[in-house]
């Protein structure tokens, strides 16, 4: 089954830095990825979705993900961090359009 | 505005019991899924069901099992409750490829 490591549980920037959050995946077929968002207390939300097409794929609040097959990652970023960017951070993969498998997550913290 | 909906926020059981967790969506959506999140595990998938009647095992499903009779509702059952079934439960739902769209979740305790 399909499979996602990323790299750093926790991540930490000062506001206006760069936020670099690691995800790579392991696929037997040309996958689906997803990042999701989960603020305190909150449900997960969507950020972002690769599917096919452009490897560069826009999100909500700034963010972006870059989808590399030959080094299969997905990495998330955004230029300048906001201090509401404060939660936990969740890489997904899915073959075939039917089961989810999810990273162990990376919390981000940004200080002021 | 689409909703699932998880019919406890809040479980507290004993140990050998049997428990069920209900999910319910209003989208007509074909797959179901269930979660455990745990801190530093992130969410492992347990279940999911691409139709009715139908079921495929996740990455953890020892000491659970689902049942979804109907499109719009998606079982979860835990045999004999153990205190290492303590977790957040989360019912999730998508049409193939789309956005998951979760429940606000369950936050089961097992004594």
């Amino acid at each position: 089954a399909q499979s996602v490591t990323q790299l750093g549980s926790h991540v930490s920037v000062s506001e206006g830095a760069l936020v670099l959050l690691r995800c790579n995946y392991s696929s037997s077929v040309p996958p689906y990825l997803f990042w999701y968002v989960q603020y305190p207390n909150q449900g997960l939300q969507l950020l972002l979705k690769y599917t096919t097409g452009a490897t560069l794929v826009k999100g909500i609040n700034g963010f972006e993900a870059e989808f590399k097959k030959s080094e299969t990652s997905f990495h998330l970023t955004k230029p300048s961090a906001h201090m509401s960017d404060a939660a936990e951070y969740f890489c997904a993969v899915s073959e075939n359009n039917n089961d989810m498998r999810f990273g162990a997550g990376t919390r981000l913290t940004v200080k002021p | 505005d689409v909703k699932v909906t998880q019919s406890s926020r809040y479980l507290v059981k004993r140990t050998g019991e049997k428990v069920f967790l209900e999910c319910v969506q209003d989208m007509d959506h074909e797959n179901m899924f269930w979660y455990r999140q745990d801190p530093g595990l992130g969410l492992r998938l347990i279940y999911f069901s691409y139709d009715v009647k139908m079921k495929e095992k996740g990455d953890i499903p020892e000491g659970y099992s689902v049942s979804r009779e109907k499109k719009e509702r998606f079982s979860l059952i835990l045999e004999s409750a153990s205190t290492n079934q303590t977790s957040m439960y989360l019912c999730a739902s998508d049409r193939e490829g789309e956005k998951l769209f979760f429940g606000s979740g369950t936050q089961l305790s097992v004594l």
